[in-house]
């Protein structure tokens, strides 16, 4: 079964320093896409970032990279230069694309972790 | 664009009463969902739908009935609510199933089942 783990509940980081979000995914479908989405207090749900399984560099977005890591099975969120307004929850989550127990097409979320930037 | 909008945003019911919450989308998407959200769980998927006409259940797909006949709307019906389904819910699309890229989310819809 896929299953994404994000192990941090919380977190802080000080403004203008980076910050590393872990998440690590399991599944045994060797095409996969992972995906990182804020949601600020205000609810919404915001894309970051995509990766996919097959791809040979890790993704950037602006202040955002994603470390791919894929023997180890992860897929950390890198924020450089932290600013107040990243203070959100962090949602890691994984799609894949094959048929190997179900979901796939679908988007399998992690718990979440919440952060914190501190002025 | 209005994108995926999502009514009510606030709903309060009582044990045994049931009610639609209301999705549509005029990106002319293929692929919708519900989702709901609950304090340290995440994200869990509902129903799913990958055009007019298909839809298929998710992880926690009890208590709930979806329908979808037409490409912009996706309603989620509750039969007979439980306070268990208190929670936020929401609808989000994209062009296919599958799709890599952004998955569109409506603003949620906090309902508390009392």
């Amino acid at each position: 079964a896929q299953k994404i783990t994000q192990t941090q509940p919380g977190m802080f980081v000080q403004e203008k320093e980076a910050v590393t979000l872990d998440c690590t995914y399991d599944t045994s479908d060797p095409s996969y896409g992972l995906f990182w989405y804020k949601q600020p207090s205000s609810g919404e749900m915001i894309f970051l970032i995509y990766q996919g399984s097959y791809d040979q560099q890790n993704a950037t977005e602006g202040r955002y990279s994603l470390n791919f890591q894929k023997a180890r099975k992860s897929a950390n969120l890198v924020i450089s230069a932290s600013q107040l307004g990243d203070s959100a929850m962090y949602f890691c989550a994984m799609m894949c694309f094959m048929n190997y127990g179900g979901s796939q097409g679908n988007l399998i979320f992690g718990k979440g972790t919440k952060l914190s930037v501190k002025p | 664009n209005a994108g995926v909008t999502q009514t009510p945003k606030f709903q309060v019911l009582k044990t045994g009463q049931s009610m639609t919450l209301q999705c549509a989308q005029d990106m002319n998407h293929e692929y919708m969902s519900w989702y709901r959200q609950d304090p340290g769980m995440g994200l869990r998927l509902i129903h799913y739908s990958v055009g007019a006409g298909i839809t298929d259940q998710g992880e926690v797909p009890n208590g709930y009935n979806v329908s979808r006949s037409t490409t912009e709307d996706f309603p989620l019906r509750l039969l007979s609510a439980a306070p268990s389904q208190t929670s936020v819910y929401f609808c989000a699309s994209s062009y296919s199933w599958g799709d890599t890229g952004e998955l569109f989310f409506g603003e949620g819809s906090r309902l508390t089942v009392l």
